[in-house]
């Protein structure tokens, strides 16, 4: 079965510094891998993707993502935290031969000033 | 860019009320979905449509159903809401041969 984790509720960060949002997923295929971000009241925006090739995905509003497929996980990062990136993330997997998509309990970031 | 729209931001219902959803899509994908998203649990598919008139049972179909009779429109139904249906509504959009859905903003159902 499918499945994944994200095995921290909330992620506290000061701005200017490092972050990891951590995914972990288990599927049956070769999986695709999906990051989305969820503003107050609003629906999810696509962040990035990890289909195939480089291990190393970037995405939108300068967040990165790396595939590890020994360690089944695709933590998401971004080099220097800003106040605006304060929100709900979701991890997302489903594997090649199915369109529906598993998803995460989701991870909320918060970047103090 | 791809517009997917909802046509309720808020709704409120009460128990045994026939409710429905709509979502538009103006891309013309192939697929669409219906998540309830819930604190703690993330998104679970409820329904998906890989065309028009076709749909396929997601992970909590129960006390729901749909209806796809145009290709841009998805409608999700409530036969008879019961509280444990408070939720979050959201569809998603999805054109064959892409990875990534593309969500509507939501719907915030509350049923008293």
């Amino acid at each position: 079965a499918q499945s994944v984790a994200q095995p921290e509720d909330q992620v506290n960060v000061a701005e200017g510094n490092p972050l990891t949002v951590k995914c972990t997923y288990s599927v049956s295929g070769n999986p695709y891998l999906f990051w989305y971000v969820q503003y107050p009241n609003r629906g999810l925006q696509f962040l990035l993707k990890y289909i195939t090739g480089d291990n190393l995905v970037k995405g939108s509003y300068g967040f990165e993502a790396e595939f590890n497929k020994s360690q089944t996980s695709f933590h998401l990062k971004k080099p220097s935290a800003l106040v605006s990136d304060s929100a709900l993330y979701f991890c997302a997997v489903r594997d090649d031969s199915s369109y529906k998509l598993i998803f995460g309990s989701g991870t909320r970031l918060l970047v103090r000033p | 860019d791809v517009k997917v729209t909802q046509s309720s931001r808020y709704l409120v219902k009460r128990t045994g009320e026939k409710v429905f959803l709509e979502c538009v899509q103006d891309m013309d994908h192939e697929n669409m979905f219906w998540y309830r998203q819930d604190p703690g649990l993330g998104l679970r598919l409820i329904y998906f449509s890989y065309d028009v008139k076709m749909k396929e049972k997601g992970d909590i179909p129960e006390g729901y159903s749909v209806s796809r009779e145009k290709k841009e429109r998805f409608s999700l139904i409530l036969e008879s809401a019961s509280t444990n249906q408070t939720s979050m509504y959201l569809c998603a959009s999805l054109r064959r041969g892409v990875a990534e859905q593309y969500f509507g903003p939501g719907t915030r159902l509350t049923v008293t």
